[in-house]
């Protein structure tokens, strides 16, 4: 069965700093990988979806990857912004069947200004 | 992306009353939708997985009678709490994904639920 993990639970920055997100998961055989935004109270924003097939999404200042080989996937955030401030949740597709997303813990994110 | 509309986003309701909580994919055919729930400072729990027009798939440990799922449309699924309680209070949120599998999951804001 598919786990996710994240590491730090939560970071603390100064704004302005490049800064990574980690998740690992256990199955290798990972389908798709999906980072999320979650503010305080409200629901998930997709940020970025890395199919098996590909090691790496852009999107703006965003930059997620993904290594099925080590079980690894990271989310890159170039020069952070207080506006970043959130939780980031990383869920894993097992199988290309109609299977749902398997969460980590999420990271909560403070950038200060 | 696609739109997943949850609603309501708050609602506080009384020990042993039931609450329906409503999730729309407002511009794509979901034939899937899944039911989280999340415990504060917790990750998501996967409650269910509804099909379009047959029963709901429940998680161990979820109780199928207390949290009745309905996807009797392609474009709304809604979960009802019956006879809530206390414990019940969560903050739950729906996702939906269109007919292929390896597009991405759109989520609903959720719904925090506090029963008195």
């Amino acid at each position: 069965k598919q786990e996710v993990t994240q590491i730090p639970a939560a970071l603390s920055v100064p704004e302005g700093e490049n800064l990574v997100l980690n998740c690992s998961f256990t199955d290798s055989a990972i389908y798709n990988l999906q980072w999320f935004r979650q503010d305080p109270g409200k629901g998930l924003t997709s940020l970025l979806l890395i199919q098996s097939s590909q090691r790496e999404q852009t999107s703006g200042r965003l930059n997620a990857s993904l290594d099925k080989s080590s079980g690894r996937s990271t989310l890159y955030i170039a020069a952070s912004q207080p506006g970043d401030s959130a939780t980031y949740l990383c869920a894993g597709k097992a199988s290309s069947g109609n299977t749902p997303l398997v969460f980590g813990k999420g990271t909560r994110l403070s950038v200060i200004a | 992306g696609a739109v997943v509309s949850q609603h309501p986003s708050r609602v506080i309701c009384k020990s042993g009353t039931s609450v329906k909580i409503e999730c729309r994919s407002l511009d794509f055919q979901a034939t899937t939708m899944f039911w989280y729930r999340q415990f504060p400072k917790k990750s998501l729990m996967l409650m269910a997985t509804s099909n379009e027009g047959s029963k709901a798939t429940y998680e161990q440990g979820v109780e199928k009678d207390k949290f009745l799922i309905n996807h009797a449309s392609l474009t709304l699924s809604t979960l009802t709490v019956t006879s809530a309680h206390p414990e019940d209070s969560s903050f739950y949120i729906c996702s939906a994904r269109g007919g292929r599998t390896d597009t991405e999951a759109f989520f609903g804001q959720g719904t925090r639920l506090t029963v008195v």
